[in-house]
């Protein structure tokens, strides 16, 4: 089993759709969690961090945590061509290490 | 704005040359971290510093190895390149936070060809 799990897609949503995006963890005592956006050709960007259940929200993306199914995800309403990019979710394992796990990513596509 | 810099963007080399690549950042971080990304395969940790003079290996550090002697900056070394090292190389940094990570930093990539 992967530590960091994500579909690879790609995932299709129309221009204005809400793109949802999930991630799958296996070390039950995580503690921090992460979104990345890569565009082709570029290097990772942080877009949201979340470190407790619940959600967060910021802009037009709001990250959801449930540490009890081992489960984020990450939401984008009004997607935009703009949004169309490989999403990287990242995980801290628990141990105190400073590192984290990323998944390989899940391609979006925003059709105009 | 926070920066981390990569030495070279694009690198072509020989089978069993020495490569160095630098990584430079100026945010003041404890954390810096050296991956390799391929197709299918996502980001791969090769080694990663909390301190100077420190270092810790990753998933994948065989073939590869690092420097860290002033705080900005991070080095991974390839002994002897290898035509499976070509890739995409991402060095990243962060600060320690208390219970796990804070966000990674990121490079602009050296994408390694081994020839």
């Amino acid at each position: 089993q992967k530590e960091v799990e994500q579909n690879s897609g790609p995932l299709s949503v129309p221009e204005g759709a809400i793109a949802s995006l999930n991630c799958t963890y296996s070390d039950r005592g995580s503690q921090s969690f992460f979104w990345y956006r890569q565009y082709s050709g570029k290097s990772p960007e942080l877009i949201m961090s979340i470190y407790s259940n619940g959600d967060k929200e910021d802009g037009r993306f709001t990250a959801q945590l449930n540490k009890a199914s081992q489960y984020v995800s990450l939401l984008i309403r009004d997607s935009q061509p703009s949004d169309s990019a490989t999403y990287l979710c990242a995980v801290t394992p628990s141990g105190g290490y400073q590192k984290v796990t990323f998944g390989t990513g899940t391609k979006l596509q925003v059709i105009p | 704005d926070v920066k981390v810099t990569q030495s070279s963007r694009y690198l072509v080399k020989r089978t069993g040359e020495k490569v160095f690549l630098e990584c430079v950042q100026d945010m003041d971080h404890e954390n810096m971290f050296w991956y390799r990304q391929d197709p299918g395969l996502g980001l791969r940790l090769i080694y990663f510093s909390y301190d100077v003079k420190m270092k810790e290996k990753g998933d994948i550090p065989e073939g590869y190895s690092v420097s860290r002697e002033k705080k900005e900056r991070f080095s991974l070394i390839l002994e002897s390149a290898s035509t499976n090292q070509t890739s995409m190389y991402l060095c990243a940094s962060s600060s320690p936070r208390a219970s796990g990570s804070e966000e990674q930093f990121f490079g602009p990539g050296t994408r390694l060809t081994v020839l």
